[in-house]
């Protein structure tokens, strides 16, 4: 069975500061893996997705995140966080339906705040 | 193009009324996902259709929920009698291929009384 685990509910980083938000995954295959986030009152967006090219991958707002698979991890990162990335962050894999993928399961999610 | 639409956006209603979810997904996508997001128990899929056929119905909580999708454009989710435990947060999603990038509406809350 897939399933995500991320580390810390709530991470908390002063503006200027790297951002990093850890998530590990289990898979008995080659897994998909996402990070979306999620503003207050609203639904959650693609931040970037991992699909078997390259490990490194780039996505929306400066975030990025490395596909380890020794480490069975895909932690997201930001160089220098901004106040407007005060938001729920969650990690997701997707689970096989007869070889194709198609659903997603997230993690429990984190919370970042930004200090001035 | 418009996004995935949800109504209503807001509904408070009695412990033991019937309430409807609406979804209308983007066009052109087949595959469309019911979500329940709660503090406790965070995302949990409920059903998912693709092709307008239930695929994986396995978390829909108990026979008092219930999911249709009529047509490609439109989707209900329906709780009846609803209770108190049922308040949460409900995300549609939809999707245009296999590879799981999900497009979120902004959700109905659902608070019962």
């Amino acid at each position: 069975a897939q399933s995500v685990t991320q580390l810390g509910s709530h991470v908390s980083v002063s503006e200027g500061a790297l951002v990093l938000l850890r998530c590990n995954y289990s898979s008995s295959v080659p897994p998909y893996l996402f990070w979306y986030v999620q503003y207050p009152n609203q639904g959650l967006q693609l931040l970037l997705k991992y699909t078997s090219a390259a490990t490194l991958v780039k996505g929306i707002n400066g975030f990025e995140a490395e596909f380890k698979k020794s480490e069975t991890s895909f932690h997201l990162t930001k160089p220098s966080a901004h106040m407007s990335d005060a938001a729920e962050y969650f990690c997701a894999v997707t689970r096989n339906y007869g070889g194709s993928q198609g659903n997603l399961i997230f993690g429990k999610g984190t919370k970042l705040s930004v200090k001035p | 193009d418009a996004g995935v639409i949800q109504s209503p956006r807001h509904e408070v209603t009695e412990m033991g009324q019937e309430v409807t979810l609406r979804c209308k997904p983007i066009s052109g996508h087949n595959s469309l996902f019911w979500y329940r997001q709660t503090m406790m128990r965070g995302l949990e899929l409920l059903i998912y259709f693709n092709n307008n056929v239930p695929i994986d119905d396995s978390g829909m909580p108990e026979d008092r929920f219930s999911a249709k999708m009529p047509n490609a454009s439109f989707s209900t989710l329906k709780i009846q009698p609803s209770e108190p435990r049922d308040s949460a947060v409900y995300f549609c999603a939809s999707s245009a291929d296999y590879t799981g990038e999900l497009f979120f509406g902004e959700g109905s809350r659902l608070t019962v009384l």
